[in-house]
Parts: C-alpha cells; sequence; structure tokens
C-alpha cells in the first residue's frame, strides 16, 4: 500500500530531551515536507526537500532540523523542545513539484 | 506574503444538498490548486486537484478555478454526513520549488 509512515503517533517528552520524529514513504517521491498544525493557524511548513541533500526552510524553521540522506526517509529532529512547539506535525510527500501531496498519520507531541 | 483564504465556517447543510466551499489565493502566479479533506484528529486527504480554468468533476466533487479572479471553490453534491469535516484550500506558490500555501480551511457540517 503507497502510505507515508510516520512514527511514533504520540510523544510526550520534558523541556530539552532531544528528539527525533520518524517519516518514511515508498512512493519513489522526489518531495517531502514538514507540517506543524495549531489551532487557528492551520498547517504551517517547517522543512521541505526536493530530493536527496536538498532540503530548504519553510516559514517556521526555528528549533528545528531535518536531513534527506535517503529518498525514501525524512526525519524531523527537535534538539532542545520547548513547550512552544507542543503541535500535532505531519510529514508528506509528493512525485512531483505540481502533484498535491500525501500526508501521513501524523505525530501529536506534547512538549512539558 | 502569499496568502489563501477560506471562510473558517461553519458552513452547514442538510443532507442531499449541494455544498459549496470557497478559497481565494493572493499569488496571482500560482498553477496549481488541491482541496483536501481532513477529519477531525485525522490527517489531510487530497480529494481535488485543478491546474486551468473551468470545472473539473470527480464523482459528487466539483472543484472550479477562475485564475482572473483567484477564486477556487468545491461543489459536493448529494452531501453526506459523511462528507462533515474540515476542507483545505491549497495553491502552489509560483518559481522555485512551488511550495503549497494551506488555507485555515472551512468546517462542513452535514445534518440529517
Amino acid at each position: 500500500e503507497a502510505q507515508v509512515t510516520q512514527n511514533p503517533r504520540y510523544l510526550i517528552t520534558v523541556t530539552g530531551k532531544k528528539l527525533t520524529v520518524t517519516c518514511s514513504q515508498n512512493m519513489n517521491h522526489e518531495y517531502m515536507s514538514w507540517y506543524r498544525q495549531d489551532p487557528g493557524l492551520g498547517l504551517r511548513q517547517i522543512y521541505y526537500s526536493m530530493n536527496v541533500e536538498v532540503t530548504d526552510k519553510g516559514d517556521v524553521p526555528e528549533g528545528y532540523k531535518v536531513s534527506r540522506k535517503e529518498k525514501r526517509n525524512f526525519p524531523l529532529i527537535l534538539e532542545s523542545p520547548s513547550p512552544n512547539q507542543t503541535s500535532l506535525y505531519f510529514c508528506a510527500s509528493r512525485p512531483e513539484q505540481f502533484y498535491g501531496y500525501t500526508f501521513g498519520s501524523g505525530t501529536r507531541l506534547t512538549v512539558v | 506574503q502569499k496568502e489563501v483564504e477560506q471562510n473558517s465556517g461553519p458552513l452547514s447543510v442538510p443532507e442531499g444538498a449541494i455544498a459549496s466551499l470557497n478559497c481565494t489565493y493572493s499569488d496571482r502566479g500560482s498553477q496549481s490548486f488541491f482541496w483536501y479533506r481532513q477529519y477531525s484528529g485525522k490527517s489531510p486527504e487530497l480529494i481535488m486537484s485543478i491546474y486551468s480554468n473551468g470545472d473539473k468533476e470527480d464523482g459528487r466533487f466539483t472543484a472550479q478555478l477562475n485564475k482572473a479572479s483567484q477564486y477556487v471553490s468545491l461543489l459536493i453534491r448529494d452531501s453526506q454526513p459523511s462528507d462533515s469535516a474540515t476542507y483545505l484550500c491549497a495553491a502552489t506558490a509560483s518559481g522555485g520549488s512551488y511550495i503549497p500555501t494551506f488555507g485555515r480551511g472551512t468546517s462542513l457540517i452535514v445534518h440529517p
């Protein structure tokens, strides 16, 4: 089944404890993105990648890192999480720039 | 700042009626437009893509695009309670990596 897989689905962590949210797609898509979704603010892009080793900042990149060492994987790293990073996170992929995204199931992160 | 505007709703329609969802975008160079459906607590799901002026039909869904007015709409015919969800409009930015900008979504409620 063609899909974007995110893990974990739920995560509660403490301020300052480094964490990684994994994302993997099995559709051989070139483009991958990370979004966060907050009530009243909608979907905001954190980082995106156009291919292996090619990444760029989105609208809200502060406090996040990404890497794209393999085409299928695009992990999101929070080096020192803070409570304002409590949010619902989505990974997404698309085959080419004019196509819509396929989203993962989401990761609900709570930072206390 | 590239923006996509949607009325937050909720839009309430009776079962069997036509639901009309609207969206305007600010980037005149946008070339690709998408509608996503998002059930509460779930990830966005791509339901329609449209690239040229006019109508595009897929089952009960019709997407309409008017680039001169910078306006996109989604019509849902024979609305069902299962259509109750938030509908997100997205437009890809012109140039560069064609990153989509998402609206904040319109909540649709279909009541029996």
